[in-house]
């Protein structure tokens, strides 16, 4: 059984650009879960996919954006990237049958800096 | 909303001791507890976890009682290594796809 993969590892980037993470799901999960956890901070929620649907959101801008595929992998977008955008960010996948109650299984991050 | 509280770190202890690490919660209805801990420079791994009060989760050692009448999940090794030094998460699943962090206890075992 394949676990949850992340890449890139580590990022940089410069204030204003885009980027792009990309998360692979746990073999046979339907679900995957995005959270920012800066330096010293508990993980945030920033927003669920199920069957490619948008599942629920945190308290994230629209620069931040996702997509899910057929097979269940999943990008994170964020658009014009401030400082405070630096941070670990964790993919999160489980098998969700709609009530949404399942365990995630985390992935390693990808650590995100912004200079 | 909902939250969750665990007690500020970090905690330092000699190898063999007890460890506890206190996590309350506030929220609605009846959400699923967890425990998850990161070790330097990875993610998160899930360690137990309770879907319903009274419920006893364990794993490595690890044991942790879903109290609902003091909406507490308190975090118990009788005897802690080195190699639990970590940081440890405790969270809660309730509704709206996300699960929702303590702020984290850092763990330090010494020999």
């Amino acid at each position: 059984e394949t676990g949850v993969t992340q890449s890139p590892t580590h990022l940089i980037k410069t204030r204003g650009q885009q980027v792009t993470l990309r998360c692979s799901s746990q073999s046979g999960h339907n679900t995957v879960s995005w959270y920012q956890q800066a330096l010293g901070q508990g993980p945030q929620f920033i927003f669920q996919y199920y069957r490619e649907e948008e599942n629920g959101r945190g308290n994230f801008p629209p620069r931040f954006s996702g997509l899910q595929f057929p097979n269940y992998s999943s990008e994170l977008n964020v658009n014009a990237l401030e400082l405070d955008d630096s941070a670990l960010y964790l993919c999160a996948s489980s098998l969700d049958f709609g009530g949404g109650r399942d365990t995630q299984y985390f992935g390693p991050g990808t650590r995100l800096t912004v200079l | 909303g909902d939250s969750v509280t665990q007690m500020e770190g970090p905690v330092t202890l000699s190898e063999e001791a007890f460890l506890t690490i206190n996590c309350t919660y506030t929220a609605t209805g009846y959400p699923s507890l967890f425990w998850y801990v990161q070790y330097p420079g990875e993610g998160l791994q899930l360690l137990l976890k309770a879907t319903k009060a009274d419920d006893k989760g364990s794993n490595k050692g690890f044991e942790a009682t879903y109290r609902k009448e003091t909406t507490s999940f308190h975090l118990e090794k009788g005897s802690v290594q080195v190699s639990d030094s970590a940081v440890y998460f405790c969270a809660l699943y309730n509704q709206g796809g996300k699960l929702i962090f303590g702020q984290g206890t850092e763990l330090s075992v010494k020999p």
